[in-house]
């Protein structure tokens, strides 16, 4: 199976941040791979999938890149409504897999 | 607009099994890929499989094989997850999660609450 790590684990900023968090997969995955956005309570929710590629209604402030085994994905300038844990998942290989998670909150 | 309505929570004891339903409107079922993926309290996602429908196979986790089955209804447009031999640490939300582009998995359940207690 292939691994995703997530880094950090957890991150505090404030509102108007730039937040980066970053997802290594351990084989290459070519730009197979999307982000996730999931408060508590509730479902996750698509952000980015193909690496860079912005799901539907998602704000241009996410963003996404890197291809292989790097991944990059930034919040621009961090809203309240942005708080939340996010998730990077590989699709390149089955069994599809997650990254551990980073919990963004409020310094 | 794509909606994924789950089955409500359960309550089941060690060695029983649990069987989930997902109900999809707004699009053919047959015309998505459903996937499944668990939450434990308090920890992240865990992908347990999904029906590739270009292969007509099923594709399963290595961690839940022998455990594991999902099928569909396309005349109802329902989605199953049946977890067999449940154990306290199959304690879970367990969602529905279903994609028309691959990767781009953009309509999720709700959750299902899974608790296995004796």
């Amino acid at each position: 199976d292939i691994q995703m790590t997530q880094s950090p684990s957890s991150l505090s900023a404030s509102v108007g941040d730039r937040v980066t968090i970053t997802c290594q997969a351990s084989q290459d995955i070519s730009i197979f791979l999307s982000w996730y956005q999931q408060k508590p309570g509730e479902a996750p929710k698509l952000l980015l999938y193909d690496a860079s590629s912005l799901g539907t209604g998602v704000p241009s402030r996410f963003s996404g890149s890197g291809s292989g085994t790097d991944f990059t994905f930034t919040i621009s300038s961090l809203q309240p409504e942005d708080f939340a844990t996010y998730y990077c998942q590989q699709y390149d290989n089955m069994p599809r897999t997650f990254g551990q998670g980073t919990k963004v909150e409020i310094k | 607009q794509v909606q994924l309505l789950q089955s409500g929570a359960e309550v089941k004891k060690p060695g029983a099994s649990v069987k989930v339903s997902c109900k999809v409107s707004g699009f053919p079922l047959t015309e998505l890929s459903m996937q499944w993926v668990r939450q434990a309290p308090g920890k992240g996602l865990e992908w347990m499989g999904t029906f590739n429908r270009e292969h007509g196979e099923t594709i399963y986790a290595q961690k839940f094989q022998g455990r594991v089955t999902m099928t569909e209804d396309a005349s109802t447009d329902t989605a199953y997850l049946e977890l067999s031999s449940l154990r306290s640490e199959d304690t879970a939300v367990f969602f529905c999660a279903a994609e028309v582009v691959v990767g781009a998995t953009d309509f999720w359940g709700q959750g299902s609450l899974v608790a296995v207690s004796s």
